[in-house]
């Protein structure tokens, strides 16, 4: 038990669809953070909120919107995704400011028919 | 710019026999270095950071690794593997703000 849970676990989904990726935090961490895991590629940033403020955006396609309605909670909003989108995406949380370490949820594997 | 590189995509060792997982790094200024691991499915977990003082950082599991600031490297060790710490390893450094920029992973195993 790490102390970020995220839901669901594995989500399949059509390209207009639109589905939601929740990570709540338990730890009393400030900052949280959305990655994408892709096979062969490296961990990729996609979204810091501190502070419940958005502070890193990394080139993310809108496609994609982030919502952080209060230091708990983390959502990632999807809507007309591409199939090169399927990926396992990693909440993460830390207390910030520091150089505390992050702390994973299990991620959500999503996949784009 | 920060980077991380692990330049082994995969390492072997056999159970019962000291282990080293490679990462070498650059940043500007003093380096904040963690190192985690992932099981199958599973998120990542912590292992172990250094930030200041001794080189020798001691972590989760056994794991060690050793900060050698003019090689700017920060290897994982371990004395005695087990067939249990086959898994994905991954080395990072703190970049700009709190977040973290990672190596590309290496995957260890341990065989029986």
């Amino acid at each position: 038990e790490t102390g970020v849970t995220q839901t669901p676990r594995h989500l399949v989904m059509g390209m207009t669809n639109k589905k939601s990726l929740k990570c709540e935090q338990h730890l009393g961490h400030n900052a949280m953070y959305w990655y994408k895991q892709s096979a062969k590629k490296p961990l990729e940033l996609m979204f810091v909120y501190s502070l419940e403020e958005r502070v890193e955006n990394n080139s993310v396609p809108s496609r994609f919107s982030p919502e952080c309605p209060n230091s708990s909670h983390l959502f990632l909003h999807l809507h007309t995704l591409q199939p090169e989108d399927s990926a396992l995406y990693l909440c993460a949380s830390s207390q910030d400011p520091g150089n505390q370490p992050q702390h994973f949820g299990d991620g959500t594997r999503l996949s784009i028919l | 710019a920060q980077s991380v590189a692990q330049p082994e995509d995969q390492v072997n060792v056999a159970e019962g026999n000291p282990l080293t997982v490679k990462c070498t790094y650059s940043v500007s200024g003093n380096p904040y270095l963690f190192w985690y691991v992932q099981y199958p499915n599973r998120g990542l977990q912590f292992l172990l950071k250094y930030i200041t003082g001794d080189n020798l950082v001691k972590g989760s599991y056994g794991f060690e690794a050793e900060f050698n600031k003019s090689q700017t490297s920060f290897h994982l060790k371990k004395p005695s593997a087990l067939v249990s710490d086959s898994a994905l390893y991954f080395c990072a450094v703190r970049g700009a703000g709190t977040a973290l920029i990672f190596g590309k992973g290496t995957t260890l195993s341990v065989s029986s």
